[in-house]
């Protein structure tokens, strides 16, 4: 089975740019989670959808906001792009609203 | 909300030796992972450890959630064993990551 995909890999934008990132969760899993990883950090948490609705948010300006579509698959946008948006942004599934997470491998943002 | 810390930071060891890892959690939780951080990034689930102990091969790992820490052991270390270790904690499906273990292990 395929595990958590995510698209698209790397790309560049220019400051006060738009970015959308996809991701598809493992089949039968429900639940998809957003986190970003600045370089040498640990990641930190954005969003959490769990049956097309948010469940949770992190610390993060409103130039982020996400969605969970009815096949469970998400996108997380970020408007008017910053040069601290540039990070590596990780997408993770569940079965539930509870539970392992697992991960994909990522999009890797880079704001110049 | 919940503060994880992981120890120690960096850690350099030669092919073959043993080491412990240790994560401290600030609060009761429901969820705890260990992940391997490879170098292109992507986090690959070590442990699901809310409590208890597993192993895994030459991995094991130990969570004494009363005392909020759980203790992740690598035997006989392989130079692939090399990356970034992260524990995270956390209630339902929003984890919080500690900093990381810099693992480096040298042939």
């Amino acid at each position: 089975d395929a595990g958590v995909t995510q698209s698209p890999t790397h790309l560049i934008k220019t400051r006060g740019q738009h970015v959308t990132l996809r991701c598809s969760p493992i089949s039968g899993h429900k639940s998809v989670s957003w986190y970003q990883q600045v370089l040498g950090q640990g990641p930190q948490f954005i969003f959490q959808y769990y049956e097309k609705e948010e469940r949770g948010r992190g610390n993060f300006p409103d130039r982020f906001s996400a969605r969970q579509f009815p096949n469970y698959s998400s996108e997380l946008n970020v408007n008017a792009l910053l040069l601290g948006d540039s990070a590596l942004y990780l997408c993770a599934s569940s079965l539930g609203n509870t539970g392992e997470l697992f991960f994909g491998e990522g999009s890797r943002l880079t704001v110049l | 909300g919940i503060q994880v810390e992981q120890s120690p930071p960096d850690l350099i060891l030669q092919e073959g030796a043993n080491s412990t890892l240790r994560c401290n959690f600030s609060d009761s939780v429901n969820n705890l992972q260990w992940f391997h951080q490879n170098p292109w990034g992507q986090l690959i689930n070590l442990f699901y450890i809310p409590s208890g102990t597993k192993q895994n091969g030459r991995l094991s790992a130990t969570t004494v959630a009363t005392e909020r820490y759980s203790l992740l052991y690598i035997s006989s270390s392989q130079t692939t064993d090399s990356g970034v270790y992260f524990c995270a904690s956390g209630g339902y499906n929003k984890l919080i990551f500690g900093a990381g273990t810099r693992l480096a292990v040298h042939p």
